[in-house]
């Protein structure tokens, strides 16, 4: 148990709806990252927050959005949903990753079914 | 930009055997961060090792080792005498290490390698 907590652990909705992807880091960790896992694109970084802020992108789509909150967890918002949306997606906490890179360590991820 | 390269989509062994997990990589950064990750069926991800760029010393943690070689940018991963509770998927990923540079705290990772240990 890696100590990040994801909620929920599966999500099936339809084409257009909106889903969010909540996540809960480790105790004391500030770095928040959230990744997306499909067959086909393999895991690929979305977007990483520190402390409440944005720190780095990756290929977020402009339809996905996320948010730190003063008590650190973080949510990642996903609309206007399509078939190829369905994927495993991951949150990773890391302490700080301000001066020394951390190891990030990944929660157990929500599984998005879109039908 | 950066990319991790594992060659090996699926390795079958047999229990008892070594297996080594090849992981080649490209950056254009002087300083990085390698990682190894296991996801085995359950799907979580379980970090297995961290090499800075700086360190090329091989580790071996009990029946895991890996080799750093920066010459030929490998980062392979051996297991010895292999179980069948090492079925998983392993990754082999890559990270800036430099604050403010553009691929610092992003992980990339290899499309992975599905290690399957037979009884």
């Amino acid at each position: 148990d890696s100590g990040v907590t994801q909620t929920p652990k599966h999500l099936i909705t339809a084409t257009g709806q909106r889903v969010t992807l909540r996540c809960s880091p480790r105790s004391g960790d500030l770095s928040v990252y959230w990744y997306q896992q499909s067959l086909d694109q393999g895991l690929q970084f979305l977007i990483q927050y520190y402390n409440g802020e944005e720190r780095a992108k990756g290929n977020i789509l402009e339809r996905f959005s996320a948010q730190q909150f003063p008590d650190l967890h973080s949510e990642l918002n996903l609309s206007s949903l399509e078939l190829g949306d369905s994927a495993l997606y991951f949150c990773a906490s890391s302490p700080g990753g301000v001066e020394v890179l951390e190891t990030q360590y990944f929660g157990p991820g929500t599984r998005l079914l879109v039908l | 930009a950066q990319k991790v390269t594992q060659a090996q989509t699926e390795i079958s062994v047999v229990e008892k055997e070594d297996v080594t997990l090849d992981c080649v990589y490209e950056t254009r950064d002087t300083t990085y961060y390698l990682f190894w990750y296991k996801q085995p069926p359950s799907g979580e991800l379980v970090f297995l090792i961290r090499r800075n760029s700086f360190d090329e010393q091989n580790e071996i943690s009990g029946r895991y080792s890996w080799n750093f070689q920066k010459s030929t940018s490998s980062f392979n991963f051996t297991i010895t005498a292999s179980q069948v509770v090492d079925s998983a998927v392993y990754f082999c990923a890559l990270s800036g290490s430099i604050l403010g540079g553009t691929s610092y705290g992003k992980l990339t990772f290899g499309q992975g390698t599905i290690l399957t240990v037979h009884p």
